[in-house]
């Protein structure tokens, strides 16, 4: 078993919809939550950045972290086909950087 | 400001052969993290090099090594390379070792033909 799962999708929507990700884990020692943003043959972008349960905003980002239940979710409100990529959940323990990734979502914003 | 530079963009090799990928950190960073992703898959952690020395490691085999160089540059040698090392190589930096969050470069795709 994967330590974080993540459906690879993908994941259609119309413009202008919510896109709704999750990502489960199985580690208990993970503290930090990060979700990127990866294009087509590009690097990863940071989108969001967590630490404690409860949720985040940014934008039109909501980043929401239940580590009762181990599970972290991302929702893009009011989404755009400039928003059609892939995007991993991430995290890491409480000490050194080795971030552990989920497989990542392909999400497709059709106008 | 820049950002995380790598360097080649594309590369392509032999069943055998030796590799060396480069990065350059964001300004301001002194730790370097290498990653491999897989095709359709999330990357994967190879290692971390901070002060010049690695300071922590993936389930990779000694085939893959590194280097940092004082100006916090790095590099990532793969040798006797297989097929299954086909993917992209994704280069982060932070500043600090156990501090902030990570930035990533474009990335180097190698193709082990």
């Amino acid at each position: 078993q994967k330590e974080v799962e993540q459906d690879p999708g993908p994941l259609s929507v119309p413009e202008g919809a919510i896109v709704s990700l999750n990502c489960t884990y199985s580690n208990s020692a993970f503290q930090y939550f990060m979700w990127y943003r990866q294009y087509s043959r590009k690097g990863p972008e940071l989108l969001m950045y967590t630490y404690s349960s409860g949720n985040k905003e940014d934008g039109r980002f909501t980043a929401q972290v239940d580590k009762s239940s181990k599970y972290i979710s991302l929702f893009i409100r009011d989404s755009q086909p400039s928003d059609s990529a892939t995007y991993l959940c991430a995290m890491r323990r409480a000490a050194g950087n080795k971030l552990t990734f989920g497989g990542g979502t392909r999400v497709l914003v059709k106008p | 400001d820049a950002g995380v530079t790598q360097s080649p963009t594309h590369l392509i090799k032999t069943r055998g052969q030796q590799v060396t990928l480069r990065c350059s950190p964001k300004s301001g960073h002194d730790t370097v993290s290498w990653y491999q992703q897989a095709l359709g898959q999330g990357p994967q952690f190879i290692f971390q090099y901070y002060e010049e020395e690695e300071r922590q490691r993936g389930n990779f085999p000694d085939r893959f090594s590194g280097h940092q160089f004082p100006n916090y540059s790095s590099e990532l040698n793969v040798n006797a390379l297989w097929l299954g090392d086909s993917a992209l190589y994704l280069c982060a930096s932070n500043g600090g070792i156990s501090t902030d969050t990570q930035y990533f470069g474009p990335g180097t795709r190698l193709t082990v033909l």
